[in-house]
């Protein structure tokens, strides 16, 4: 089955400066890949997905790119805020195959 | 659109005791899942239905879980004889039937078992 590896676990950066957090999956049919935002007590948010026809997707502050070759993605966040503090999971999945497979999760903090 | 609902939120239990999730997806929603997330993890896939068919179960979901959804709208999961290994967020998640795969999630039940 599929497995997807998430780094780094805990990531600090500045207030205002970009962070970026990597995944790679091993399943080459995997096609969609999703990423969420989970604050304590709450259900994960999607934030921003991106199938595998395209390579990058940009949303405001937040883009993805998709290495389909080298089988890794990653979430980028520019001129972060302090409401950018949660818990970031991305997840893999392929069309005819609806369940999500979870990375470990990276705990982001920004520092005012 | 209300989002994906669950209830309840919290719920402690002795360890033995049944227990049972109700979740409410997005109303358009033909897809629902069940996930479990432990501590410092990320979540689990469980089961999930299409309409009322359950059509994928994974092995994780022992025979002590049961998971319906009867008329294809809301669902329940019920876990006999609890242990504390069942500890955990179980968290519901709803798409649509067009083949996107955006799933959203409801806000989970946490579940202590003492």
């Amino acid at each position: 089955g599929e497995n997807v590896e998430q780094h780094p676990s805990t990531l600090s950066v500045q207030e205002g400066d970009s962070a970026v957090i990597k995944c790679t999956y091993s399943d080459s049919a995997s096609n969609y890949f999703p990423w969420y935002k989970q604050e304590l007590g709450k259900g994960p948010q999607l934030i921003i997905d991106i199938r595998s026809n395209v390579g990058e997707k940009k949303d405001q502050r937040i883009a993805v790119t998709l290495n389909k070759t080298a089988k890794h993605f990653s979430l980028h966040i520019t001129e972060t805020q302090p409401e950018d503090s949660a818990v970031y999971f991305c997840a893999a999945s392929y069309f005819g195959n609806e369940k999500l497979t979870f990375g470990t999760g990276t705990r982001l903090t920004i520092i005012p | 659109d209300t989002g994906v609902s669950q209830d309840p939120r919290h719920k402690i239990t002795k360890r033995g005791q049944n227990v049972t999730f109700r979740c409410d997806p997005i109303s358009e929603h033909n897809r629902l899942y069940w996930y479990r997330q432990t501590l410092g993890q990320g979540p689990e896939f469980l089961t999930y239905f299409q309409n009322e068919a359950q059509l994928e179960k994974s092995r994780l979901l022992s025979d002590r879980f049961s998971a319906e959804r009867p008329k294809g709208s809301f669902s329940t999961l019920e876990i006999q004889r609890t242990e504390q290994g069942d500890s955990a967020m179980y968290l519901c998640a709803s798409s649509g039937a067009g083949g996107g795969n955006e799933q959203f999630f409801g806000p989970g039940t946490r579940l202590t078992v003492l």
